[in-house]
């Protein structure tokens, strides 16, 4: 069974500088998928970054990037140049193809972004 | 560009009481679709996925179902309420072989009294 761990309920920033998130994930399977999303006070959950594992190289969305470790089974998220709106929940996930194409989720990481 | 729509936003209902949620998709054909709950302080669970009309697979055993009697429309249902249903229900669409990315609506807010 699939299980995604995030190891920080709360994490802050100050605005404009970096934070990154840590997420690691157990699978047994060769072919999956890794998300970050996001959500904000209104809960919409909202795709921010998202890796396919057979790709070595990390995935990039602006100010957001990835730090996918493979064999260590780690897929971390890195927001540079911190934005007040950045402020919300952030959930890792993982997909297995296959069968449900069910997402796991981690319990999630609340960033403050102070100003 | 695919939307996705979910109502009613906000539901407060009493125990025992009936319970229809709806989702629908534009933009997509043939999507599949997904269910999930959150819980106060929780990840997301899900609930029921669809890969199309009247095909229905549950997750979690639970006081709930679901149908989806068209291509784009999804129903989650109950008979009779409990105090444990309540949570935020989020709807997703994904397309088969496409990102492999779920996409979630705005949600319903569940209160069963």
């Amino acid at each position: 069974a699939q299980t995604v761990t995030q190891s920080q309920p709360e994490m802050s920033v100050q605005e404009a500088e970096t934070v990154t998130l840590s997420c690691t994930y157990d699978t047994s399977e060769s072919d999956y998928y890794l998300f970050w999303y996001k959500q904000p006070p209104s809960r919409q959950m909202i795709l921010v970054i998202r890796q396919e594992a057979y790709k070595q190289q990390n995935a990039t969305e602006n100010r957001f990037s990835v730090n996918f470790q493979k064999a260590a089974k780690s897929f971390s998220l890195k927001i540079s140049d911190s934005q007040l709106g950045d402020a919300a929940m952030y959930f890792c996930a993982s997909l297995t193809q296959g069968g449900s194409e069910k997402l796991v989720f981690g319990k999630g990481t609340k960033l403050t972004v102070n100003p | 560009s695919q939307t996705i729509h979910q109502w009613p936003a906000t539901l407060v209902q009493p125990v025992g009481s009936p319970l229809s949620l709806e989702c629908t998709v534009e933009g997509t054909s043939n999507p599949n679709l997904y269910w999930y709950r959150q819980a106060a302080g929780r990840g997301l669970q899900l609930l029921f996925y669809s890969v199309g009309i009247g095909q229905i697979s549950s997750e979690v055993p639970q006081n709930l179902s679901a149908s989806r009697p068209q291509d784009r429309q999804f129903i989650l249902s109950s008979k009779k309420l409990l105090l444990s249903d309540s949570g935020f229900y989020l709807c997703a669409w994904s397309v088969w072989g496409f990102e492999e990315t779920q996409y979630f609506g705005p949600g319903t807010r569940l209160l069963v009294l």
